[in-house]
């Protein structure tokens, strides 16, 4: 069972657009962790979300959770090449991580 | 900030042979570890908890006896694949925890290719 569905599962966009992608769940979460993972490496932390309707911005990124806790965005202004890379989301469940299926970006020159 | 290190990056090996990887937390101590799996252009799957000084706690239809995990101090954990098979290459990763339960910290993973 896939607890975390995120969309789209790929996206590739030019240079300087704008893009959303969700992550949602059918269970409210507790937390929810944003990682960016690029090839062969492991991923990292991009940021944390724990209360309804937060809205969190990493520069070029702004995250927001749903006000029911059970869904996240994460929105890319004017998209550059590096920001290129897996995008998963990721919740708590019996004291683990749990890790969506993650979207593919791929942001062309 | 906290740094998780794995150790070999890269390995071949042939069919039926053991292969060991190590993940290490470098500047904290981690009284939990987990070892995820991920294959091409999937997400990261868990494998197993391990937990320092007990037994791994592994997640279903992951077999212990194939993949062994030891956790014998705060800052050291091992991932042993056992008589390992080509559909066993993958991407493995580890990451630490620390602190409070939402925080873990992840290793640059290891690529295991299985000929």
């Amino acid at each position: 069972t896939q607890l975390l569905e995120q969309s789209p599962q790929f996206l590739s966009i030019q240079e300087g657009e704008n893009l959303t992608v969700y992550c949602n769940s059918s269970s409210v979460f507790s937390s929810l962790q944003w990682y960016r993972q690029e090839p062969g490496e492991g991923p990292v932390l991009l940021v944390t979300v724990v209360t309804g309707g937060e809205v969190k911005k990493l520069k070029r990124l702004t995250f927001q959770f749903g006000d029911a806790r059970k869904d996240s965005s994460l929105h890319i202004t004017a998209a550059q090449p590096g920001d290129t890379g897996l995008y998963l989301c990721a919740k708590n469940r019996d004291d683990k991580i749990i890790f969506g299926k993650g979207t593919r970006l791929h942001i062309l020159p | 900030g906290a740094v998780v290190s794995q150790h070999p990056s890269w390995v071949i090996c042939k069919s039926g042979t053991s292969v060991k990887i190590e993940c290490r937390s470098l500047d904290f101590q981690a009284t939990t570890m987990f070892w995820y799996r991920q294959f091409p252009k999937q997400s990261l799957m868990l494998m197993a908890t391990s937990n320092e000084g007990s037994k791994a706690t592994y997640e279903q239809g992951v077999e212990k006896d194939k993949f062994l995990i030891n956790h014998a101090s705060l800052t050291l954990s091992t991932l042993t694949v056992t008589s390992a098979h080509p559909e066993d290459s993958s991407f493995y990763i580890c990451s630490a925890e620390r602190e409070r339960l939402y925080t873990q910290y992840f290793g640059p993973g290891t690529r295991l290719t299985v000929l």
